[in-house]
């Protein structure tokens, strides 16, 4: 079956602007997280959506961060007024429940603040 | 969240078994230890878990120390698409928050 996707593969943008990441899940799967990995650092978590609702978001850097998943299933990261230091890989990641022993991770979306 | 220690990196050859090790100090008894690894260029991949007791898998085996304070990532025979980032992470499962707290993890290399 199909796993984790996320569009687009790799994003280039200018400082300042705004961007939006999709991660569509593995379908039937309730949680959703996401991770920002900077270059020879492990993932960061980000936040985490339980359905539709926001469970965590104690990881987002700051209120230029914000994420949604109206429907419980395909969720968008944006991020607003871009700066050099978002530049990063953001992953996503879903499991059947929460306490699901498996994250199954998409494989990213390469983000270039210019 | 509990930390975990793990070597910057480690060297094997080709059809050799391999052993990661992890040092969870601090681990309380209600942390599951997980391990993922990350293939370049790649999101990481679930590869094992456990909480007491020795685990075998399809891709590995895990070796749990009994007073849980370290563990070892076991591949029986190691080839060259193995060759990745390994992290041992502790995840609480008495919350009700799952998500993974990754350190560096330990980069292995596979020699043809």
């Amino acid at each position: 079956g199909a796993g984790v996707s996320q569009t687009p593969s790799n994003k280039v943008t200018e400082k300042g602007k705004y961007v939006e990441l999709r991660c569509d899940p593995i379908s039937g799967h309730t949680a959703l997280y996401w991770y920002r990995q900077s270059l020879g650092q492990g993932p960061e978590f980000l936040i985490y959506f339980q359905g539709t609702g926001a469970a965590d978001d104690s990881g987002l850097p700051n209120d230029r961060f914000f994420a949604v998943r109206p429907e419980g299933s395909v969720s968008t990261l944006k991020i607003q007024r871009t700066e050099r230091g978002d530049s990063a890989v953001y992953l996503c990641a879903s499991s059947f429940a929460p306490q699901g022993d498996e994250q199954f991770f998409g494989p990213g979306t390469r983000l270039t603040v210019l | 969240d509990a930390k975990t220690t793990q070597p910057n990196s480690m060297e094997s050859n080709e059809e050799e078994p391999v052993h990661l090790p992890c040092n969870h100090s601090t681990i309380s008894g209600t942390d599951y230890i997980h391990w993922y690894r990350q293939l370049p260029s790649q999101g990481p991949e679930y590869v094992i878990h456990g909480l007491t007791s020795n685990v075998n898998n399809r891709m590995a085996s895990l070796a749990i120390a009994e007073d849980r304070k370290s563990s070892t990532l076991i591949l029986h025979r190691a080839t060259l698409r193995d060759a990745a980032v390994y992290y041992c992470i502790l995840r609480d499962g008495g919350g009700s928050n799952y998500k993974l707290t990754f350190g560096k993890g330990t980069l292995l290399t596979v020699n043809p």
